[in-house]
């Protein structure tokens, strides 16, 4: 139980195009998801947080007009990457709460997903 | 504000010989740990946590963590490691419940035969 997908999992875009990831919580309700970012051989920085229904709360630092998220159902969020650039490149991880497993914080991760912006 | 320190940024231990990976964190209060590991081009696995009571924590493939509060630690232990085990490994604290994670930079650990 407790499975976080992301799709999809490796993109290569254009610079200057917009691209969709999708965060999915297949077995559980969540009402708070996270979007990480991860440069490599770095640690995970936390991008934003999103609640269900509710604008997402953004980091200091991070361009909400550049990296949209929408977290339109229980089940789903969507990080979208506009006006790609090739420094926006990495390795975007998502997390979900399941507050009716644990209300103590613990998160459960996706796989990831590979953007590489040419 | 939370923090998260691995001073440790390699590590490399031979095959079968013990291992800990030491984390410190700073927090007003009892926080909830974790310890992740990555394997590269991977998501995250968590390999145990640590919310309260018994302070020593039993996790997956033969890990364990003891939290320190007197230290403000949560040093990641395996007795005996095994090549598989070469990865990064995140060490991360949660305040309240709802709110992101906080990680640590990683310690990379490779596994010499």
């Amino acid at each position: 139980g407790a499975v976080v997908s992301q799709h999809p999992s490796r993109v290569i875009c254009k610079s200057g195009t917009s691209v969709k990831i999708e965060c999915r919580s297949l077995d559980f309700q969540a009402t708070t998801m996270f979007w990480y970012r991860q440069f490599p051989k770095k640690s995970l920085m936390l991008m934003a947080t999103s609640n269900e229904g509710s604008k997402a709360t953004y980091e200091q630092g991070v361009e909400k007009d550049k990296f949209l998220i929408n977290h339109a159902s229980l089940t789903l969020s969507t990080l979208t990457v506009t006006s790609a650039h090739p420094e926006d490149s990495s390795f975007y991880i998502c997390s979900a709460r399941d507050v009716s497993r644990d209300s103590r914080g613990e998160q459960y991760f996706g796989p990831g997903t590979r953007l590489t912006v040419t | 504000a939370q923090s998260v320190t691995q001073p440790d940024i390699h590590i490399t231990v031979s095959e079968g010989a013990s291992l800990e990976l030491r984390c410190n964190y700073s927090y007003g209060a009892t926080p909830y740990l974790f310890w992740y590991v990555q394997s590269p081009g991977q998501g995250l696995q968590l390999l145990l946590k640590y919310f309260s009571g018994d302070t020593l924590v039993q996790g997956i493939k033969g890990f364990e963590a003891e939290f320190k509060r007197s230290q403000s630690s949560f040093n990641l232990r395996k007795p005996s490691v095994h090549w598989s085990d070469a990865a990064e490994y995140f060490c991360a604290v949660g305040a309240q419940a709802g709110t992101a994670l906080i990680f640590g930079k990683g310690t990379t650990l490779s596994v010499s035969s």
